[in-house]
């Protein structure tokens, strides 16, 4: 079956740019994790949803940072007024039931640039 | 302040050797230990877990051994193949569900 997709895989954004990343994770999996992954980091934990639910969103590192999984399926992560420190690659998982040892599966990433 | 740290950014290894990549933490706290796997352009991929109630877990050629007294993991491949070429990421949870992630560090298998 399909795995987690993200779209666009590439972003090139102007400061102060608002922009809009999506995230589709593997059908019927209940949560959905959002990740940013500085250059030479590993990925750093953003927001976590169990359906349409956000249950944390202690990560994400400003006000200008939303997220978004409105029907429990597709997410959207949106960035306002992009800054440089914002590029980065963002990544999107999902799993199956959620638990705290459940697999995680990632998809591809979006890489932000901030110019 | 680093909670998991991976202090190799890079290991090489001659094909068919074994493999050593190792993990450091902090926090008592975590109660279960990941590794996952990442080609570039690609999201990682779950290798093999251990819960710290078990000081190893093995899945056909990858071993991965947890020393809690010294807060200490370390994955081991046998024998190394091309195809193991790729960022190795150690990443540690509790019941919260969120994962800590190392820095990783790039296994290179030379033929």
């Amino acid at each position: 079956g399909a795995g987690v997709s993200q779209s666009p895989r590439y972003k090139v954004a102007k400061r102060g740019q608002d922009v809009a990343l999506r995230c589709d994770p593997i059908s019927g999996h209940v949560s959905l994790f959002w990740y940013q992954q500085a250059l030479g980091q590993g990925p750093e934990f953003l927001t976590y949803f169990q359906n349409e639910a956000q249950l944390d969103k202690s990560g994400l590192p400003s006000d200008r940072f939303f997220a978004e999984r409105p029907e429990g399926s597709v997410s959207t992560l949106k960035i306002q007024r992009t800054q440089q420190e914002d590029s980065a690659v963002y990544l999107c998982a999902s799993s199956f039931r959620g638990g705290p040892t459940d697999t995680q599966y990632f998809g591809p990433g979006t890489r932000l640039t901030v110019l | 302040d680093q909670q998991v740290k991976q202090n190799s950014p890079s290991l090489s290894v001659q094909e068919g050797r074994i493999s050593i990549l190792n993990c450091d933490y902090t926090n008592s706290m975590f109660d279960y230990f990941l590794w996952y796997k990442k080609y570039p352009a690609e999201g990682p991929t779950f290798l093999i877990s251990i819960s710290s109630i078990k000081d190893k877990n093995e899945d056909g050629r990858f071993t991965v051994f947890l020393n809690k007294s010294a807060k200490h993991l370390s994955l081991h491949i046998v024998p190394s193949q091309p195809g193991d070429s790729a960022v190795y990421f150690c990443a540690a949870g509790n019941s919260n569900y969120q994962l800590i992630w190392g820095a990783g560090t790039k296994l290179i298998i030379k033929p």
